[in-house]
């Protein structure tokens, strides 16, 4: 079955607001990983945290993560168009073995 | 300098088919995938090879057939393609299993 699941399924939001997007899973894990997609191309890795941390920040990104309740948020502050993009949030499963990514949230900024 | 190529990018074919998708990473990482990513967007793992052998099979059917000659390519043949097969497919590297991934730019098959 599915390992991560993000909420909301889509968001459309003005310039300048912040994007949040949460992730749910399952099983207890190493690591969690987002990943943004644009429309026609693949996967890009945005940010990793690993299940000791509970948050970490990468420019205009901050992504938290609490093992107790299985979720992870990623928050894009002050978006930009150039924001608009599906984003996946994947963890490494029971196993460690491989990614399981989730249904993705589909991000619209509007200019 | 693409990362993880990836060959043909669009792929139109008839049902009963086979067809491949080639795929290239010059990272240099030991471990190699194919993904499937359906209309609704889901992306499911199909295939992981690490150092040339296979470590995940998700019970895809056989007519789906991953080679990789070496640990820098990942190759998938495709048998009597059908219908429900149409789908982008992504073939990916990471230094070790679980790590970050680095996606190809995908392959769009169409099978008619």
């Amino acid at each position: 079955s599915q390992q991560g699941e993000e909420d909301p399924q889509a968001l459309s939001i003005q310039e300048g607001e912040n994007a949040t997007m949460n992730c749910s899973y399952k099983t207890s894990i190493n690591n969690l990983q987002w990943y943004r997609q644009n429309s026609g191309r693949g996967l890009v890795h945005l940010i990793l945290i690993r299940s000791n941390e509970r948050e970490k920040h990468s420019g205009r990104l901050r992504v938290t993560l609490d093992t107790s309740k299985k979720s992870s948020s990623l928050l894009i502050t002050a978006s930009r168009a150039a924001d608009t993009a599906s984003y996946f949030c994947a963890t490494d499963g029971e196993y460690g073995n491989k990614l399981v990514f989730g249904a993705g949230t589909i991000l619209r900024v509007k200019s | 300098d693409t990362a993880v190529s990836q060959t043909p990018k669009y792929l139109v074919t008839q049902m009963g088919n086979d067809k491949s998708i080639k795929c290239e990473q010059n990272l240099g990482h030991d471990t190699m995938y194919w993904y499937k990513q359906d209309s609704k967007k889901f992306l499911k793992i199909m295939f992981s090879y690490n150092n040339k052998e296979l470590i995940i099979n998700e019970t895809v059917p056989n007519r789906f057939s991953p080679k990789s000659p070496d640990k820098a390519h990942l190759n998938l043949h495709i048998n009597s393609l059908e219908l429900g097969d149409s789908a982008v497919y992504f073939c990916a590297s990471s230094q070790a299993s679980g790590n970050t991934i680095y996606f190809g730019e995908g392959s769009w098959l169409t099978v008619v």
